[in-house]
């Protein structure tokens, strides 16, 4: 149990469809996060949340809608998506906004919602 | 932003140690080392950080070049379970986000 659970692990959507990702952390961070892992690419930096606030938009296309209704949940919504979404969905939490320092350890990721795009 | 260099993979031997390179060039003065993990089918997960000092936990043990120009992360006795792609990541702090690559994977023979 990493702290972070995300669901669904497996998705399987049409291009029309609607869905939603869903993350949950009770770690008691602050700060939750939306990565995109593609095959054979670095994560992607999606979307960053800090205190149920919007910090950062990474250029993302509008048919991913991210939410984060408290501290705890963070959803990815997403419609119309193509082929080349498909990807691992990432989401994690840390204590602090983009932590650092020697007694700061890092990101705590969940274990991803694998998404395919038919 | 600074950026790391790994080799894209390596071989270990069980109950072997394992050394995991990484090139830094260009770190700055700020930067920490992070070391990160991601076992097949999961997220990837924190293993360990560093500044100039060596850090040892009880994952792993990182080695910091007194240059600061290069790292090593050593596992001191791999398992079938230490299979798993490795990150290492400069984090500048200042709200900066972490910069990824494609990390090194290390494959672990019976």
């Amino acid at each position: 149990e990493t702290g972070v659970t995300q669901t669904p692990r497996h998705l399987v959507m049409g291009m029309t469809n609607k869905k939603s990702l869903k993350c949950e952390q009770h770690l008691g961070h602050n700060a939750m996060y939306w990565y995109k892992q593609s095959a054979k690419k670095p994560l992607e930096l999606m979307f960053v949340y800090s205190l149920e606030e919007r910090v950062e938009n990474n250029s993302v296309p509008s048919r991913f809608s991210p939410e984060c209704p408290n501290s705890s949940h963070l959803f990815l919504h997403l419609h119309t998506l193509q082929p080349e979404d498909s990807a691992l969905y990432l989401c994690a939490s840390s204590q602090d906004l983009f932590p650092a320092g020697i007694n700061n350890y890092g990101y705590t990721f969940g274990s991803g919602t694998r998404l395919t795009v038919v | 932003d600074a950026k790391t260099t790994q080799p894209n993979s390596m071989e270990s031997n069980e109950e072997e140690p394992v050394h995991l390179p990484c090139n830094h060039s260009t770190i700055s003065g700020t930067d920490y080392i992070h070391w990160y993990r991601q076992l097949p089918s999961q997220g990837p997960e924190y293993v360990i950080h560093g500044l100039t000092s060596n850090v040892n936990n009880r994952m792993a043990s990182l080695a910091i070049a007194e240059d600061r120009k290069s790292s090593t992360l050593i596992l001191h006795r791999a398992t079938l379970r230490d299979a798993a792609v490795y990150y290492c990541i400069l984090n500048a702090g200042n709200n900066r986000k972490l910069i990824w690559g494609l990390g090194t994977s290390l494959a672990v023979n019976p």
